[in-house]
């Protein structure tokens, strides 16, 4: 039972450089999320997703862009990485009921020179 | 707006030892209430949660009561061991205005020595 399965675990760009960070679920959850964790910030919300074909921004959006073409599926892509997105970034999925907690992924180190 | 506080650390006990870690919230209506533990190197795992007033979220020996009247939900575990060291995330979700905007706190390092 796989869960929420994040890759790469670790990553080092060079400024400007793009890449996208990978988010797979085999729950069957409809909402999918993206955070990062900085130290002293906690977690902050990036982009969501509530079903396949709808995303919307979190707290933090600028500079990432998000799809949901599955349900299985929200990948997460930095289109010109800057040092400030330096960072450890978490996927979280749920079931639609809204008093449920979020299951997170072990997490992307990402490291932008 | 939504916001969640909770103690800063890093909190440092001998096992068997008392915990609590503070944690208070402002929402406006009735949020969910969370507490998450990470451990090295992993991601967050749901510890325990509360949904209404008065509720009592219990794991692992570790309990927090939703107390509406304190906006409070603080983390309590009556004798700690070893294996319990990892960051505490105290989080909420608010009833209103986008059920995925989940707020963290900034997290509680403890650390539990033999």
């Amino acid at each position: 039972n796989a869960g929420v399965t994040q890759t790469p675990k670790f990553q080092v760009l060079k400024t400007g450089q793009s890449m996208t960070l990978q988010c797979a679920q085999d729950m069957n959850h409809e909402y999918m999320s993206w955070y990062r964790q900085d130290p002293g910030m906690g977690l902050r919300l990036i982009h969501y997703s509530v079903g396949a074909g709808i995303t919307d921004q979190g707290e933090v959006p600028n500079g990432y862009n998000v799809s949901r073409s599955t349900t299985e599926d929200f990948p997460l892509r930095l289109l010109s990485a800057a040092p400030s997105q330096t960072s450890v970034y978490f996927c979280a999925t749920r079931t639609g009921a809204s008093n449920q907690p979020q299951h997170f992924g072990d997490g992307t180190r990402l490291s932008i020179l | 707006g939504n916001s969640v506080t909770q103690m800063e650390g890093p909190v440092t006990l001998s096992e068997e030892a008392f915990l609590t870690i503070n944690c208070t919230y402002t929402a406006t209506g009735y949020p969910s209430l969370f507490w998450y533990v990470q451990y090295p190197g992993e991601g967050l795992q749901l510890l325990l949660k509360a949904t209404k007033a008065d509720d009592k979220g219990s794991n692992k020996g570790f309990e927090a009561t939703y107390r509406k009247e304190t906006t409070s939900f603080h983390l309590e575990k009556g004798s700690v061991q070893v294996s319990d060291s990892a960051v505490y995330f105290c989080a909420l979700r608010p009833t209103q205005g986008g059920s995925e905007k989940l707020v963290f706190g900034k997290g509680t390092k403890l650390t539990v020595n033999p």
